[in-house]
This record gives structure tokens, sequence and C-alpha cells, in this order.
């Protein structure tokens, strides 16, 4: 039973347009999102959150936004830069368990 | 600050055998979360560790075991090596008392079972 999922393996923009990575999940005691970023021959990284209270989450380039009743969020990459292209995973934590459930992940590609 | 390092990074091993992964955990950090990531899929939660005991683990049997030493670094050990274990194990550390979850990921160890 995927309680994360990630519908799209990949996704392919040009640079300077914007990337929509997305993920749906079941579990209604999820209460914290994640996205990491990831490099062949290296580890995931954080690059932003948000919390079941809110709805939209900004740093730089990239913006979270969370829909509970659909159970759904997506993440923009504005505008996509070739460096930005890496395997995206969507991850979700509830309650006091510090437990994350990810997706499978989507492959970004930015081309020049 | 040094980040998660883990080792060894790569590791070929026969079924039926056993292994131990390791990890040091990043400066700060009091936490130590373990994944197992099969090709084509998400890191999938093992367990984690917060003063030195298992604190939640997901769904893998017993022959999956680790520790947390004092300093804070953590070993994974695995029994009874079967062909499926094959994956990128993945060590994280985070601060328990930061409820952002930003876990500190290493490289990963990449098991092959033959």
């Amino acid at each position: 039973d995927q309680q994360v999922k990630q519908n799209s393996p990949s996704l392919s923009v040009q640079e300077g347009r914007i990337s929509i990575l997305n993920c749906d999940y079941t579990n209604s005691m999820f209460d914290y999102f994640l996205w990491y970023k990831k490099y062949p021959a290296e580890g995931p990284t954080f690059l932003i959150s948000i919390s079941s209270i809110k709805d939209k989450n900004e740093d730089g380039r990239f913006t979270v936004f969370l829909n509970k009743s659909a159970k759904h969020l997506s993440l923009h990459i504005v505008p996509s830069q070739p460096g930005d292209s890496a395997v995206y995973f969507c991850a979700a934590s509830g309650g006091s368990n510090y437990k994350l459930t990810f997706g499978k992940g989507t492959l970004l590609t930015v081309n020049p | 600050e040094t980040g998660v390092t883990q080792s060894p990074t790569h590791l070929i091993k026969t079924r039926g055998q056993q292994v131990t992964l390791r990890c040091s955990s990043q400066s700060g950090h009091n936490t130590v979360s373990w994944y197992q990531q099969a090709l084509g899929q998400g890191p999938q939660f093992i367990f984690q560790y917060y003063r030195e005991e298992e604190n939640g683990r997901g769904n893998f049997p017993p022959r999956f075991s680790g520790l947390q030493f004092p300093n804070y670094s953590s070993e994974l050990n695995v029994n009874a090596l079967e062909l499926d274990d094959s994956a990128l194990y993945l060590c994280a550390s985070s601060r328990r008392d930061r409820k952002n979850y930003g876990y500190t990921f290493g490289s990963g160890t990449r098991l092959t079972v033959v």
C-alpha cells in the first residue's frame, strides 16, 4: 500500500520555464511534507517543507503548495535551471512519528 | 560542520552471509535513521535510533538490527542476507528537537547480494 505517490516517473522542461512536480498521499495522519532532491551517487538533500496548517511555502525559486482536501501537494521550480536536473522525492510524516514515507521519485531533466 | 558519512560505499556479499554498515552522524545531531532504497523505489524506513535505543521500526524482519553509540554514530546489521536485500542503504541524522525533519542523508552504501 503506497501512501505517498508520485505518478510521473519523469519530467522534461526547458531552461527558464516552470517545473511542476506532483505528489499525492492517502494517509490523513500525515501533517508534514517535504521534498528532497537526489543526484546520482549522492544522498537525498532536503529542499523545502510544508506543515499541514499552511497551504504554501516559498524559498527562492522553490514553492510547495498543499491541498489538504485533495491530499495533493506540488513543487514548483521557477525558473528551472540545468543544475536542477535530479530525482525529486516527496516525503511525508505524521504526528510524533519521525519516520518519513517517501514516494518513488520523479526524474526532472532541465534542457538548456 | 561535517555531514553524514557512511562506510563502505559499495559491498558485495553472498546470500546467507551477514553484513554491517556504518554511519557517522552530522555534528550536533542526536538521532539516526536508516532507509533502504531498492532500484526504482523511494527510500523505505527501516528504523530510527535515539539515545542508543530503537525508536520506531518499519516493516522489516528482525534480521535487520542496529546500534547507536554514545557519539551518535550507528551500525546497521543484516543477518542471513537474501537476494532482495540488494539495495542502497541510506543513513540520515537529525536533531530530535527540530521539527523541520531536515534529515541530513549520507551518500549511502550500495549492497549487492549474489
